[in-house]
């Protein structure tokens, strides 16, 4: 079946320090993919949109110079946390869907779960 | 845009009871309706979907039902393990890769021994 794979799955660091995430589609090819952040026992917040060869689509209130997304190719997105402050802790969840015809579910990274000290 | 309500946010039940985690959903066009099962600190994974053209659908021990006409759908959980004790997301999503599904706000099921 469809994988998506997220890396790192852990990271902590300092205050003010920019961090990395990517998201890759390992079976299919994903010209949308989807970031999401999770703060404990909540739901799934959506973002962003990442569109592949283009800008992504923002949600309402998601700082776009704070949250950096590129979408490069088909099979990676990248979501950039710049200059990461305390209340960026969080856990964050890409996810992806095969691109075929007819309902598809979305497949899920594992997650990163981002602390900032 | 769509708007998925969920309900109960935490329902507590004795192992072999039945659980019954119910949405509802506010667009007719919504087609496809995924239930997600995320464990702590893990990805949100798939456990059954049903599309709109079917009423209900079983696997072992989880069922869903859907009634458009209504425009609500449930998740049923049958003979219940402690290791069915996670959050449970249900999502109204539309054919189409860039479609973006709507996801409920969870319900945590704990299953006591």
């Amino acid at each position: 079946g469809a994988v998506v794979s997220q890396h790192p799955s852990w990271v902590i660091c300092k205050s003010g320090t920019s961090v990395k995430i990517e998201c890759r589609s390992l079976d299919f090819q994903a010209t949308t993919m989807f970031w999401y952040r999770q703060f404990p026992k909540q739901s799934l917040m959506l973002m962003a949109t990442s569109n592949e060869g283009s800008k992504a689509t923002y949600e309402q209130g998601v700082e776009k110079d704070k949250f950096l997304i590129n979408h490069a190719s088909l099979t990676l997105s990248t979501l950039t946390v710049t200059s990461a402050h305390p209340e960026d802790s969080s856990f964050y969840i890409c996810s992806a869907r095969p691109p075929r015809t007819g309902n598809q579910p979305q497949h899920f990274g594992d997650g990163t779960r981002l602390s900032i000290l | 845009g769509e708007n998925v309500e969920q309900h109960p946010s935490t329902l507590s039940v004795q192992e072999g009871d039945s659980a019954v985690i119910k949405c509802t959903y506010s667009d007719s066009a919504s087609n496809y309706f995924p239930w997600y099962k995320q464990e702590l600190g893990k990805r949100p994974q798939l456990i059954i979907d049903i599309r709109s053209n079917v009423g209900e659908k079983k696997d072992q021990r989880i069922a869903v039902t859907l009634n458009k006409t209504a425009k609500h759908f449930s998740l049923h959980i049958t003979e219940t393990q402690p290791e069915d004790s996670a959050v449970y997301f249900c999502a109204a999503d539309k054919s189409g890769g860039s479609y973006i599904p709507t996801f409920g706000r969870g319900t945590s099921l704990i299953v006591h021994p």
